[in-house]
């Protein structure tokens, strides 16, 4: 079935570190793609998407490629701060229907 | 536009009880939603609507019913609450029609500890 894999965390970074969070997922069709942050005792918020394959989703400072031949879209960003600490979810949107990983805790220390 | 908002913020019930967990959203969407996140497990989804009228089950429907009676308001019940159904459950609405508009919208959840 449809499901999505991300790595496990919690992921500790030294401020200005490099972070790639990878995710791959498993889907019938042309799924959208999307990369949603979870800060503490709130809600997901939007962090980027792609909707077809090769697209780049890119927002403050963080970049997703859409790529169909490996089913990926892992996450990076070039240099983290201490404000970047949260939770990660990859999720895809297919046939009606949302599908997350299972989020990646990113710790991020100065 | 207040966004997607959930009533209540916490809930505690005790086995057998149930309730209403209450969302609605000020943005004219169509489609609207209901997850549960539990420690280690991401978000997975109960029931969704793609309009008033119109449910379908998610990957977890059992234990829950939802109605969609106008395109504003989507209610998720406990029929008969489990300590299983201890959770945080999120609500969500987005616009459908446009692929590339497609974005989900989450309310701020809903705490709930089933005794």
């Amino acid at each position: 079935g449809d499901s999505v894999t991300q790595m496990e965390g919690p992921v500790t970074l030294s401020e200005e570190a490099f972070l790639t969070i990878n995710c791959t997922y498993t889907a019938t069709g042309y799924p959208s793609l999307f990369w949603y942050v979870q800060y503490p005792g709130e809600g997901l918020q939007l962090l980027l998407k792609a909707t077809k394959a090769d697209d780049k989703g890119s927002n403050k400072g963080f970049e997703a490629t859409y790529r169909k031949e490996t089913t990926s879209f892992h996450l990076e960003k070039g240099s983290v701060q201490v404000s970047d600490s949260a939770v990660y979810f990859c999720a895809f949107y297919n046939f009606n229907k949302f599908y997350f990983g299972s989020g990646t805790k990113l710790n991020v220390k100065p | 536009n207040a966004g997607v908002t959930q009533t209540p913020k916490f809930q505690v019930l005790k086995t057998g009880q149930s309730m209403t967990l209450q969302c609605a959203q000020d943005m004219n969407h169509e489609y609207m939603s209901w997850y549960r996140q539990d420690p280690g497990m991401g978000l997975r989804l109960i029931h969704y609507s793609v309009g008033a009228g119109i449910t379908d089950q998610g990957e977890v429907p059992n234990g829950y019913n939802v109605s969609r009676s106008t395109t504003e308001d989507f209610p998720l019940r406990l029929l008969s609450a489990a300590p299983s159904q201890t959770s945080v459950y999120f609500c969500a609405s987005s616009y459908v029609r446009d692929r590339t508009r497609f974005e989900q919208f989450f309310g701020p959840g809903t705490r709930l500890t089933v005794l």
